[in-house]
């Protein structure tokens, strides 16, 4: 079956830029998404079709994706982009939805 | 739209878990959306479970296959989770979500959670 890597942990300065990146094969044929959690708070859905944003999420935020590749741009990070990061996808092998690892992006 | 978790915090060991899920805001009879369960283990990451379709229609994540029964109850606007077996690696916090999987390319998108509920297994 497919599996989606990510980065354990990513940090960036106050007012940088950061991107958070998502691997798998399966991005190849399908769109990924992506969730921001905070701790004690569920996941809040910030992208989807690797680039579009729900109503709400900033523009600050942005998603791309090449080949098997899918990336999540945080342009001038605030402090409360500190969070962890999930990517999800469909493993078309077997059908079932798959969730990356999950980056903690630390605001130096 | 909102989605609340409901079922007991503790579970004793190759007993079956159960959670239901409540709807409100709008119909879990939607034709667009599947409706789903993911579990976060403490500390850890997001693990998908299934998900079903108001028709019944479920698909699970197959290493939970063998223990996993979703169902809805239309009647009710909720759906439930039933895991048979539980163990200790069962524990983790339990989240249901709406699960929208249409289009092309293929896409799964929860784009509406419940808070959450933690789940002990624990003798």
């Amino acid at each position: 079956s497919s599996e989606l890597t990510q980065d354990p942990a990513v940090s960036v300065a106050l007012g940088q830029t950061v991107r958070i990146t998502c691997q798998g094969d399966s991005l190849g044929s399908s769109y990924a998404s992506w969730y921001q959690q905070k701790p004690g708070q569920a996941p809040l859905l910030v992208m989807f079709a690797n680039n579009k944003r729900p109503s709400g999420i900033p523009d600050r935020l942005s998603g791309s994706s090449s080949r098997n590749t899918a990336s999540l741009t945080i342009t001038g990070a605030q402090a409360e982009d500190e969070a962890d990061y999930y990517c999800n996808s469909r493993d078309s092998a077997n059908n079932h939805v798959i969730f990356g690892g999950g980056t903690k992006l630390t605001v130096l | 739209l909102q989605l609340q978790e409901s079922g007991p915090g503790l579970v004793k060991p190759s007993e079956t878990l159960s959670l239901t899920c409540t709807v409100s805001g709008g119909s879990i009879s939607s034709s667009s959306y599947y409706w789903g369960w993911i579990r976060q283990p403490p500390g850890k990451g997001l693990e998908w479970i299934g998900s079903i379709y108001y028709t019944e229609s479920t698909y699970y994540n197959p290493s939970l296959k063998s223990r996993v029964t979703i169902s809805v109850d239309t009647s009710n606007n909720q759906f439930s989770l039933k895991l048979s077996s539980v163990t200790a690696a069962d524990t983790a916090v339990y989240y249901c979500a709406r699960h929208d999987n249409s289009g092309w390319p293929v896409q799964d998108v929860f784009d509406n959670w419940g808070r959450g509920t933690m789940v002990t297994v624990s003798s």
